[in-house]
């Protein structure tokens, strides 16, 4: 079964700060995807970056960055100087490769103060 | 613009009153999702469909159903709702395979309240 742990449930900063939130996840399968949701005050969730099984290369976009690394399973990503506009959940998320079968983490509340 | 369009953002509704979320989506996806959001326990499976009339139970289907009439339609049907499914619902849809980038995009949410 796919599993999937976001140990952090909360986490506040200070504006500028980096910030990382930690995930990992379990699998059988050796062709997966893995993902990052955020989901502003609006409720809305919106996707942030895709990661399949054979790739772990870092990604860059920005102030955002995220460590795949399958030795460990994990997936964390990680923000750099956070503004306010981060405040949000994050959730993390994996994928078959079929794409029917989703397993989000529970999400972690990251609130970045002013 | 992609787009996956749930019919209301906020419901009240009575204990044993049927209720209908509808979902549509109109990016030519095959999968489609419902979703079930509640604090500290993160997105929750309860239906999702890989092609019109199929449908495949998640991790929490009871005292739910679905419909899938049309590619484009998802609806997530409480026959009789209760006061525990009081809740976000988050209706999904996403390519099948590996076609497309292969995120789930994501409706608005609804919420429901059950008094």
């Amino acid at each position: 079964a796919q599993k999937v742990t976001q140990a952090q449930t909360e986490i506040s900063v200070v504006e500028k700060e980096d910030v990382t939130l930690d995930c990992v996840y379990e699998t059988r399968d050796t062709t997966y995807y893995l993902f990052w949701y955020k989901q502003p005050p609006s409720g809305e969730l919106v996707f942030l970056i895709r990661r399949n099984s054979f790739d772990e290369q870092n990604e860059i976009s920005g102030r955002y960055s995220w460590n795949f690394q399958k030795s460990t399973s994990s997936f964390n990503f990680t923000i750099t100087a956070s503004q306010v506009v981060d405040s949000a959940v994050y959730f993390c998320a994996l994928r078959d490769n079929y794409g029917q079968n989703f397993v989000f983490g529970p999400g972690t509340r990251l609130s970045v103060l002013p | 613009d992609v787009k996956v369009t749930q019919s209301s953002r906020y419901l009240v509704k009575r204990t044993g009153e049927k209720v209908f979320l509808e979902c549509v989506q109109d990016m030519d996806h095959e999968n489609m999702f419902w979703y079930r959001q509640d604090p500290g326990l993160g997105l929750r499976l309860i239906y999702f469909s890989y092609d019109v009339k199929m449908k495949e139970k998640g991790d929490i289907p009871e005292g739910y159903s679905v419909s899938r009439e049309k590619k484009e339609r998802f609806s997530l049907i409480l026959e009789s709702a209760s006061t525990n499914q009081t809740s976000m619902y988050l209706c999904a849809s996403s390519f099948v395979g590996g076609r497309g980038t292969g995120e789930l995009f994501f409706g608005e949410g609804s919420r429901l309240t059950v008094l």
